[in-house]
């Protein structure tokens, strides 16, 4: 049973485009929605991360858009560039559990 | 701060044969977590131990056993590898279970 959809699975984008990657979710009891990002041969590392009560969270060019009434949150990429190419994963978690990830999605910027 | 550290990097290992995987973290976290990344599944949790001395299973546990060494060291156990445990395993770990992840660099785990 899948907690977190992503979409899409795969993401090819222009540089300066602006990549944009969506999440949805069911369980009302997640209160906190982290987005990380891996680069090949590398973990995940958290990237910016927002909780239900703003609807948006801006670090640099990242931004987490939040709908709460719609239980979807997506990352927004502004001038995205060859460096931002990795694979971003939304998680989300309720209470004191861990976090559940969506199944990633690898973005590719070409130049 | 060596942060989230796991060996080995890479293994090759037979059908039927058994190995540890091994994780260790400086941060003082009390929580820590073994994950395995297959392409197209995303991260799925194998085990965690939400803190010293407790673990419990994750979403696909079958296979494994998990021990908590102690608050550094948790460590992931196939005792008769199958190739459907061909995988990058993830060890991270956490303040509690409600906070930010860290991972380590990962283990590529080839079974044949």
């Amino acid at each position: 049973q899948q907690q977190v959809k992503q979409s899409p699975q795969s993401l090819i984008v222009q540089k300066g485009g602006i990549s944009i990657i969506n999440c949805a979710y069911e369980n009302t009891a997640f209160d906190y929605f982290p987005w990380y990002q891996q680069f090949p041969g590398k973990g995940p590392a958290l990237l910016i991360a927002i909780r239900p009560d703003v609807s948006e969270k801006k670090e640099g060019r990242f931004t987490i858009s939040f709908n709460k009434s719609a239980k979807q949150f997506s990352l927004h990429i502004m001038d995205s560039q060859p460096g931002d190419s990795a694979t971003y994963f939304c998680a989300a978690r309720g209470g004191n559990t861990p976090l559940v990830f969506g199944k990633g999605t690898r973005l590719s910027v070409i130049a | 701060n060596a942060g989230v550290t796991q060996t080995p990097k890479f293994q090759v290992l037979k059908t039927g044969q058994s190995m540890t995987l091994q994780c260790a973290q400086d941060m003082n976290h009390n929580s820590m977590y073994w994950y395995r990344q297959d392409p197209g599944m995303g991260l799925r949790l194998i085990y965690y131990s939400a803190s010293e001395g407790t673990t419990d299973k994750g979403e696909v546990p079958n296979g494994y056993n998990v021990s908590r060494l102690n608050k550094r060291e948790f460590s992931l156990r196939l005792e008769s590898a199958a190739p459907s445990q061909t995988s990058v395993y993830f060890c991270a770990s956490s303040e509690v279970p409600s906070e930010t992840q860290y991972f380590g660099p990962g283990t590529r785990l080839l079974v044949l």
